[in-house]
Formats: structure tokens, C-alpha cells, sequence
């Protein structure tokens, strides 16, 4: 157990919806970052927020959306989904430290149909 | 912008035999994971490698780093069955920014 949450761990859900994926990190970590896990994509990065501010962007559709709120959970959202969306959504967390891993949460599967 | 090959991609060994993954990346990094994967599961750190020369072993793994041709590799000595995994490198780019890039995985399947 990393000691990162998620929830909810499955999500089945109709194109064009809107759902809210959400995640608690390490107790002390001030950093959290989602990626998603396709199998056409493989494991892409999303988005990074450190301390509630956004650090870093990667492959973010506009349709997606972060934050990362004053207890350090952040909540990843996702809206006008298509089938295309449907993967394993991770966040993960880390210290600011040289040596600090990135330790994943458990995950979350979005199905669209 | 970093890209991150993993080879091979597939790879079935017996038991008891050794073999390497390798990691090649393009540009100059400051840091290099490897994860373990679990079908349906989460990643799991498996080491993390911060300097040229860095060499770290846990059990039957042992992943070393040469920054200067951008390679790692994952060594598996006396592969068991429990070893039946993907396993990724990723990449941590320069910068202020810690996002990771990862390598396309390896699957490795142990047979008795």
C-alpha cells in the first residue's frame, strides 16, 4: 500500500458525460500528479499540482481539468467524455526532496460507452 | 520534448535464467525509476537511480544508469515465476517541473 487513495476504483459512464475522479495523497507530500494508461497511449502524464498551485501540464485535453485543494487532495475532472477517454486514471504523490519517488494510488478505471 | 525506449517489449524466459530490459532516453535527465506493474494493479517503485554509475539491487533485480549514453538497464538474475510482471523506466525531465515520461513497459512472463 503506497499510502495514495483514490476513489472511486471503477467508473462506467456514457459519452458526453461529466465525472470527477478524486485523490488523497501521502500523508506530507505537497505534490500530486495524475496520468493516465492506455493501451494505445501507454502511460501518459497529465498534470502536476504542488501545494495548490499547478507545476507542470502534459498531454491535458482541454476537456479535462485539475485541482488541488488547501488538504492537498486533488480531484481530476473530466467532461464531454468519448470512448477514447475510457483508461486507468493514476495519481500519484511525492516530497519535493532530490531522492522523492513518485508513489502511485491504486487507480481509477473509467469505462464510456 | 524526452522520449523513453524500453526493449524488449515482450520477453518469456524460464526460470532460473538471467536477462536485461533496457531503457534508452534522449535527452539529459537527473533521475531514472523503474516500477513494477501487476495486471490490474498499480505501480509499484522498484528503484530509483540518481547519478551516472548508480547501480541498485533488491533480490534478483539490479538496475544500474549510464548518463552519458542514456541508458539503464534491468538485470533479472534466476528469474522466478513471482517476477512475471511489466516492468517500466521512466524518466524524470530537467527542470522544476517533476513529471515523469515513461518507456512503453516490458512484459515479462516466467515460466516454469
Amino acid at each position: 500500500d503506497s499510502g495514495v487513495t483514490q476513489t472511486p476504483k471503477h467508473l462506467i459512464t456514457a459519452t458526453g458525460q461529466r465525472v470527477t475522479l478524486r485523490c488523497s495523497p501521502r500523508s506530507g507530500d505537497l505534490s500530486v500528479y495524475w496520468y493516465q494508461q492506455s493501451l494505445d497511449q501507454g502511460l501518459q502524464f497529465l498534470i502536476q499540482y504542488y501545494n495548490g498551485e499547478e507545476r507542470a501540464k502534459g498531454n491535458i485535453l482541454e476537456r479535462f481539468s485539475a485541482q488541488q485543494f488547501p488538504d492537498l487532495h486533488s480531484e481530476l475532472n473530466l467532461s464531454s467524455l468519448e470512448l477514447g477517454d475510457s483508461a486507468l486514471y493514476f495519481c500519484a504523490s511525492s516530497g519535493t526532496g532530490p531522492k522523492d519517488t513518485q508513489y502511485f494510488g491504486p487507480g481509477t478505471r473509467l469505462t464510456v460507452l | 520534448e524526452l522520449k523513453v525506449e524500453q526493449n524488449p517489449l515482450f520477453l518469456s524466459m524460464q526460470e532460473g535464467k538471467n536477462y536485461t530490459i533496457y531503457c534508452n532516453y534522449s535527452t539529459t535527465s537527473d533521475r531514472l525509476y523503474w516500477y513494477r506493474q501487476d495486471p490490474g494493479k498499480s505501480l509499484e517503485s522498484l528503484f530509483v537511480l540518481l547519478s551516472n554509475g548508480a547501480v541498485k539491487q533488491e533480490g534478483r533485480l539490479m538496475a544500474s544508469l549510464d548518463t552519458k549514453a542514456r541508458l539503464s538497464t534491468l538485470h533479472i538474475t534466476a528469474a522466478v515465476h513471482d517476477l512475471s510482471a511489466t516492468y517500466f523506466c521512466a524518466v524524470h525531465g530537467s527542470g522544476t517541473a517533476s513529471k515523469l515520461t515513461f518507456g512503453t513497459g516490458t512484459r515479462l512472463q516466467v515460466t516454469l
